[in-house]
C-alpha cells in the first residue's frame, strides 16, 4: 500500500528557475494538501483541494501554483524558485474531515534554492 | 491566526527514563487534537486523534490526555527507548478553518541515548 507518495526527494534549484513537486495518493482521499517545514517552525499550510477541480490557498500560498486534475495527484509548482522557498515540503491527504480522520504525509522533498 | 504551543522545544533523556511533553492551544472552536511522531527523512506517523475533554488513548508506552476546557495536552513517554527518538507534533483542528487543516505547533525533539 503505497499511501502519499513525493517526488523528488531532493532537488537543488538555482535562483529564478521552476520546478514541480509532485504527489500522488493511492487511497481515493478526497482532501489533499501541501504544507512546508522550516527549521524551528511548524508545518505551513501551502495550499489544499478538497477535491478534483478544487483549490484553495493556505496559510503561505505566495510563489506557489497547484492543481488538481485528478483525485489522485496534486502537484505543487515553483514559477520563480527564491533562496525564502528553500524547506522540507511535505503532501498529505486526508479522506474527510471528520473528527476522527487522521492526515497521512508523504515523506517529505527537501528543497535548497541557491 | 491561532498558535499552539508546544513544549519543551528539545528534551534529552537516558533509555529507561519516563518523559512528558505538552502542547497547549487555544480551547476556542476547538474540534480535534492531533499528535504525531516524525523521523527525519520519513513520513509524519499519526500517533493519536483525540476529541473530547478528558480523551486519555495509548499506544504502547506512548499515551496522551487532552483538555480542552484549559487548552492542553500532554504526550507520556514511559522506559523511553532509543528508538523513540524523533520529533512529536502536535496539531490543532478547530471549526471554521480551511477544510480539514491542522495547526501545527513547533514540535518537541526527543532524543534518547542509550
Amino acid at each position: 500500500n503505497a499511501g502519499v507518495t513525493q517526488t523528488p526527494k531532493f532537488r537543488i534549484l538555482k535562483i529564478g528557475q521552476s520546478m514541480t513537486l509532485q504527489c500522488t495518493q493511492d487511497m481515493n482521499h478526497n482532501y489533499m494538501y501541501w504544507y512546508r517545514q522550516d527549521p524551528g517552525m511548524g508545518l505551513k499550510l501551502i495550499y489544499y483541494s478538497v477535491g478534483a477541480g478544487i483549490t484553495d490557498k493556505g496559510e503561505v500560498p505566495n510563489g506557489y501554483n497547484v492543481s488538481r486534475s485528478t483525485t489522485e495527484d496534486f502537484p505543487l509548482r515553483l514559477e520563480l524558485a527564491a533562496p525564502s522557498q528553500t524547506s522540507v515540503y511535505f503532501c498529505a491527504s486526508r479522506r474527510t474531515v471528520d473528527s476522527g480522520n487522521t492526515i497521512y504525509f508523504g515523506e517529505g522533498s527537501w528543497l535548497t534554492v541557491v | 491566526i491561532l498558535n499552539v504551543e508546544q513544549s519543551p522545544q528539545s528534551l534529552h533523556v537516558q533509555e529507561g527514563d519516563s518523559t512528558n511533553f505538552t502542547c497547549s492551544f487555544p480551547s476556542s472552536n476547538f474540534y480535534a487534537l492531533h499528535w504525531y511522531r516524525w523521523e527525519t527523512a520519513k513520513s509524519p506517523e499519526a500517533l493519536f486523534v483525540m476529541t473530547l475533554n478528558g480523551d486519555e488513548k495509548k499506544k504502547g508506552r506512548i499515551s496522551a490526555t487532552l483538555n480542552t476546557k484549559e487548552g492542553y495536552s500532554y504526550l507520556y513517554i514511559k522506559g523511553s527507548q532509543p528508538e523513540d527518538s524523533a520529533t512529536y507534533l502536535c496539531a490543532l483542528m478547530n471549526y471554521g478553518g480551511s477544510q480539514g487543516n491542522l495547526i501545527f505547533g513547533k514540535g518537541t525533539k526527543l532524543s534518547v541515548k542509550p
